[in-house]
């Protein structure tokens, strides 16, 4: 059966340090994958999209690869601050080479950053 | 720009009773989606709609109905609310003319049914 999994265990790290989260995927084959940032009481928010012929994808302190080998996208976030805790969501897309995007979300992985 | 708002915030349903959740875009979006959220379970797609006047049934539709009446709105409505039915409600808008867009998320509606 085709399954997302994030872990749902929380991430601790104290501030200045690298996170990494890690989204696996099985039975899929997504044209591309997204990722997403959840704060408590609120909407998710999108924060970036890689393809499947990209390897990595850069923004300001965002780092997202993707492996289409290995059926994972691996989501860092370098110099973290207090500000970065939050809930982060990977999405991806399930029907490919259409106009029209319908995602499958991963349960989230929490994110504590600590002064 | 408001961007996606939802109505009403919060909501508590005795069983049986029905209600409608409004959702609202500013964005000229073609595509709209609903969406429930529960503990350990990602996102689930309820409904969604292409256009104006077009509804299509997502992952878990029972005991839902949609309607886009107009391109800015999608009511999701549950004729007789049930216990299972008890969770955050999220909608969403997306672009038109890509399969690389990305979906804005209104800020959730929570139900809870007794």
């Amino acid at each position: 059966s085709q399954k997302i999994e994030q872990n749902s265990e929380a991430l601790n790290i104290q501030e200045g340090k690298t996170a990494t989260l890690t989204c696996n995927y099985t039975n899929y084959s997504p044209a591309y994958l997204q990722w997403y940032r959840q704060d408590p009481g609120r909407g998710p928010v999108f924060l970036l999209l890689i393809r499947e012929n990209e390897k990595e994808k850069r923004k300001e302190r965002l780092k997202v690869t993707f492996d289409t080998t290995l059926k994972q996208s691996l989501f860092h976030i370098t110099a973290s601050q207090p500000a970065d805790s939050a809930t982060y969501l990977c999405a991806l897309d399930i029907i490919r080479n259409t106009g029209f995007q319908k995602l499958v979300f991963g349960t989230g992985t929490r994110l504590l950053v600590s002064p | 720009n408001a961007g996606v708002t939802q109505t009403p915030k919060f909501r508590v349903l005795k069983t049986g009773q029905s209600m409608t959740l409004l959702c609202a875009q500013d964005m000229n979006h073609e595509y709209m989606y609903w969406y429930r959220q529960d503990p350990g379970m990602g996102l689930r797609l309820i409904h969604y709609s292409v256009g104006e006047g077009t509804t299509a049934k997502g992952e878990v539709p029972d005991g839902y109905n949609v309607s886009r009446l107009k391109k800015q709105n999608f009511l999701l409505g549950l004729e007789s609310a049930a216990p299972s039915q008890t969770s955050v409600y999220f909608c969403a808008s997306g672009t038109s003319g890509g399969s690389f867009d990305t979906q804005y998320f209104g800020p959730g509606t929570r139900l809870t049914v007794l």
